[in-house]
């Protein structure tokens, strides 16, 4: 099957700060990207999106930017709770009505 | 409204036997896809059914397959497991295949291949 990477990093967050989670996409040509979150156990939850012809978009408590020069996506979390403690994927598509590719994810741990 | 399910959460099976994993979408969603969650491969993306049709198809060999039925409802089958598909199985729905639609995932469905 086609993979993205092996590594899984991982970012630890004092309650109340703010987190960064970064992403580098593979495809310059991708279209669209989104950001999901997985907690053990339970599939992965859709989080924020962005079309790349927008380089922010807020949601609650979370941004999401987008730098197409360097091909690079971030989610911010304000004010990070435990409860934000999970696995977060970025992920791409080429076209609307391509296959989706996701990261390797990044292991989000909230310290209270 | 109920989300996704997957049925049967957890499967055990022996190498060279095979699986059908069932996933019944969202009601009124239209689109499913399938992935593979693996902690050496990550997520990575099976096929997509839409409207009993499949648009799309990832990168894995012929013994992975798959259908939709006219209720939308999904099954996947693995035939002659090998011990490297032992994975998580998830199955994702959304309202129609024009790709900025929400995906929303079901639980999946655990398979370990003895």
């Amino acid at each position: 099957g086609e993979s993205v990477g092996l590594h899984l990093p991982t970012l630890s967050v004092q309650e109340g700060d703010n987190s960064i989670i970064n992403c580098a996409y593979s495809n310059s040509a991708s279209d669209y990207f989104i950001w999901y979150k997985q907690e053990s156990g339970k599939g992965p939850q859709f989080i924020i999106d962005i079309r790349s012809n927008m380089d922010k978009r807020q949601g609650q408590r979370v941004t999401v930017l987008l730098n197409k020069t360097v091909k690079h996506l971030s989610l911010q979390i304000a004010a990070t709770q435990p409860g934000d403690s999970a696995v977060y994927f970025c992920a791409e598509k080429k076209t609307s009505y391509d296959k989706v590719i996701f990261g390797p994810g990044t292991s989000l741990s909230v310290i209270p | 409204k109920a989300g996704v399910t997957q049925t049967p959460r957890y499967l055990i099976k022996t190498r060279g036997q095979q699986v059908t994993l069932s996933c019944s979408p969202i009601s009124g969603h239209r689109s499913v896809s399938w992935y593979q969650q693996t902690p050496g491969q990550g997520l990575q993306f099976l096929f997509e059914y839409f409207s009993e049709t499949q648009r799309n198809k990832g990168n894995f060999p012929g013994r992975f397959s798959g259908r939709q039925f006219s209720n939308s409802r999904s099954e996947m089958n693995v035939s002659t497991l090998e011990l490297g598909d032992s994975a998580l199985y998830l199955c994702a729905s959304s309202r129609d295949s024009l790709g900025t639609d929400t995906q929303y995932f079901g639980p999946g469905t655990r398979l370990t291949v003895l």
